[in-house]
């Protein structure tokens, strides 16, 4: 089975451009969680969705970032205008029911110059 | 919000050494979860425990849930190099379960040959 997919991999762009990361979480999960990794803060919960409506959002650092989820096998991250300090990997994972056991993708690392 | 304190943030070892590190919480969890992070990919569920007290193995690894519901600890006898990553403790941080995860900033462990 495929895991969860997270495009793009790598992605490198200038201050003050858009950005979209994009998800597709495990068929048959019903949560999905968008996670930001930085050496200083470590993982921090930016969303997650249940059955595709936000849950909590309280970890979205600024109206700059926005996230959707239209349907239960997609997802989006989108950052407009991106700065510097948005440059982390972002992490898409998801999970069925609660079982503690959420399934990372391998992440999209951005880099804002 | 609740923090997990993990310790050490990182460890230098050498191959066949035994490792131990652990993760505690101002609060009490009622999950407590390892996870490990492979260098360029997503972190993946090593073991969960779900009780107080619980001694749970898998392999080399082996994890405690404290007593105090506070603290978890996480030991890899015989380390060989493969098992150099990023180690996470985390837990739901609301009473009677939850999908949202509170994540450790890990202890980071390299492992010479």
């Amino acid at each position: 089975d495929a895991g969860v997919i997270q495009s793009p991999r790598h992605e490198v762009t200038e201050m003050g451009q858009e950005v979209t990361l994009r998800c597709k979480p495990i068929s048959g999960h019903n949560s999905l969680f968008w996670y930001r990794q930085t050496m200083m803060r470590g993982l921090e919960l930016l969303i997650y969705f249940n059955n595709n409506v936000p849950i909590d959002d309280s970890g979205m650092p600024e109206d700059r970032f926005s996230a959707k989820m239209p349907n239960a096998s997609f997802s989006t991250l989108k950052i407009q205008p991106s700065e510097p300090r948005d440059s982390a990997v972002y992490f898409c994972a998801s999970i069925a029911g609660y079982t503690g056991e959420l399934f990372f993708g391998e992440g999209s690392r951005l880099t804002v110059l | 919000g609740q923090q997990l304190n993990q310790s050490p943030q990182s460890m230098f070892i050498q191959e066949g050494e035994d490792v131990s590190m652990n993760c505690t919480s101002s609060s009490i969890f009622n999950t407590w979860l390892w996870y490990k992070q492979d260098p360029g990919e997503g972190p993946v569920l090593l073991i969960a425990l779900y009780k107080a007290g619980e001694l749970t193995s898998n392999g080399r690894l082996t994890a405690q849930f404290g007593i105090t519901r506070k603290d978890s600890f996480l030991n890899i006898s015989a380390s060989i190099p493969s098992d150099v990553g990023i180690y996470f403790c985390a837990g739901p941080p609301k009473q009677g379960g939850s999908e949202k995860l509170v994540f450790g900033k890990g202890t980071k462990l390299t492992v010479n040959p």
